[in-house]
């Protein structure tokens, strides 16, 4: 592993269906993002954690749960599925050294019908 | 409400220079990101800027102003491959990320 991985590389899921995204780093990261990404809109923070063990709730938390067992992994899951969930998710991390900018992984496409 | 603006889209041609404005409403300022995502892929870091000033960084410069809640990236020597969107994101007072919806960069040869 180097960096960011994130799996699946894209789904099509039916609404009501659970779904749970796996985000996994190798670079010792103590903060992990997730957000999703819809056209024409920025990237909107979806959940976040800022060590393992924390979580907390970003700007569009809603219909989304995330946990934070140890540092490496990041997994965000959708309990029952709606439309309005289709999006591109990205996981991202930070250290906490330089600028501490993010580092983000490949992505998901998601689209659930 | 926080508020981050760029312009939609830019066309530009190979060789030439162009630059991004971005502009921003924030609570809190704990230093403003560039970012570059080519289409289907993840974004990548550009340039990072917390104080006022020019940030130089080969081909691509960035500038800050506090006062003005106003950046600027600049691209020189424009090549094919720079054709990307291009993200400004600011890091408010609780240290998350506020994103712009992102310039759309198109190079015409």
């Amino acid at each position: 592993i180097a960096g960011i991985t994130q799996a699946p590389t894209s789904q099509i899921l039916a609404a009501g269906r659970r779904m749970t995204l796996r985000c996994t780093q190798d670079m010792r990261h103590n903060a992990m993002y997730w957000y999703r990404q819809d056209l024409g809109l920025g990237l909107r923070l979806i959940h976040y954690s800022n060590t393992a063990g924390t979580t907390g709730k970003g700007e569009v938390p809603d219909g989304y749960s995330v946990s934070r067992a140890n540092t490496d992994d990041f997994p965000l899951t959708l309990a029952s599925a709606v439309p309005s969930q289709t999006s591109v998710y990205f996981c991202a991390s930070s250290g906490l050294a330089g600028n501490n900018e993010q580092f983000f992984g490949p992505g998901t496409r998601l689209t659930v019908l | 409400g926080q508020n981050i603006d760029q312009p939609t889209e830019m066309t530009a041609t190979e060789g030439a220079i162009v630059q991004i404005n971005c502009t921003y409403q924030t609570s809190g300022f704990n230093g403003l990101f560039w970012y570059q995502q080519h289409a289907g892929e993840a974004p990548t870091f550009l340039s990072y800027n917390v104080l006022d000033g020019l940030e130089e960084k080969g081909r691509f410069s960035s500038f800050l102003s506090r006062s003005k809640g106003y950046s600027y990236l600049l691209l020189k020597e424009l090549q094919m491959k720079d054709s990307a969107s291009y993200l400004c994101a600011v890091r408010d007072s609780n240290y998350q990320l506020i994103w712009g919806a992102g310039t759309k960069l198109i190079i015409k040869p």
